[in-house]
């Protein structure tokens, strides 16, 4: 089946400091979708990519779309402490009509002030 | 707009008990979702409704898991008998539609089992 793969899996920065987290799908997607789970909360969507090489940004997040539309990859710059929590990627099941997501593992985001 | 409301928020059971959660979606959400979050992993789907029918139920251990969703709005999972590696929160999500529409999580109920 479809898998969904994420690293690193965690990422320790000092506040200020730049992010990235990497995803990779095992087949060709649709598109990607980007949620945070902040600690003891449940996820909230972020940004859903469709185009392949598509890059979008909000604020200090900057999201892009591989060109092969199978990796993807979340840039934070200048972290700050608001920014802690695990970020997940998904993905849709290519093999059905119904998009059922498949999420990585997680990259856990530790910002130490 | 209200979110996603889920209850009860935290459940202790032993293993072999039963234990059922609840799931009320957003208003005019068509699909309605049940996932699974084991600590430290991402979710994993165990039941997908498309009003009141199931689109995917692959991942539900149907052995011992069962879902429903009556007249397509609330829905409930239920686990009989619960085992430890049941032990996670489960996640309601919903959505307008399936395919590419983002997804609305409820705050979650966190399963213990002794």
């Amino acid at each position: 089946g479809q898998q969904v793969m994420q690293i690193p899996q965690y990422q320790h920065v000092q506040e200020g400091e730049d992010f990235t987290t990497y995803c990779n799908s095992s087949t060709t997607l649709s598109n990607i979708q980007w949620y945070k789970q902040r600690p003891g909360g449940h996820p909230v969507f972020l940004i859903q990519l469709v185009k392949s090489g598509e890059v979008k940004k909000q604020k200090r997040l900057t999201f892009q779309f591989g060109e092969a539309k199978k990796n993807s990859s979340l840039h934070i710059t200048a972290t700050q402490t608001t920014d802690v929590g695990t970020y997940f990627c998904a993905g849709p099941d290519g093999g059905t009509s119904y998009g059922k997501l498949t999420f990585g593992q997680g990259t856990i985001l530790t910002v130490h002030p | 707009e209200a979110g996603v409301a889920q209850s009860p928020r935290y459940k202790i059971i032993e293993k072999r008990q039963s234990v059922a959660f609840w799931c009320n979606p957003i208003s005019g959400h068509a699909t309605l979702y049940w996932y699974q979050q084991i600590l430290g992993q991402g979710p994993k789907l165990l039941i997908q409704f498309q009003n009141n029918g199931v689109v995917d139920d692959s991942q539900l251990p149907k052995d011992r898991f069962s879902a429903e969703r009556l007249k397509g709005v609330d829905s409930t999972l239920k686990i009989q008998p619960a085992k430890l590696e049941d032990s996670a929160v489960y996640l309601c999500a919903s959505s307008l539609g399936t395919g590419d529409y983002e997804q609305y999580f409820g705050p979650g109920t966190r399963l213990t089992v002794t």
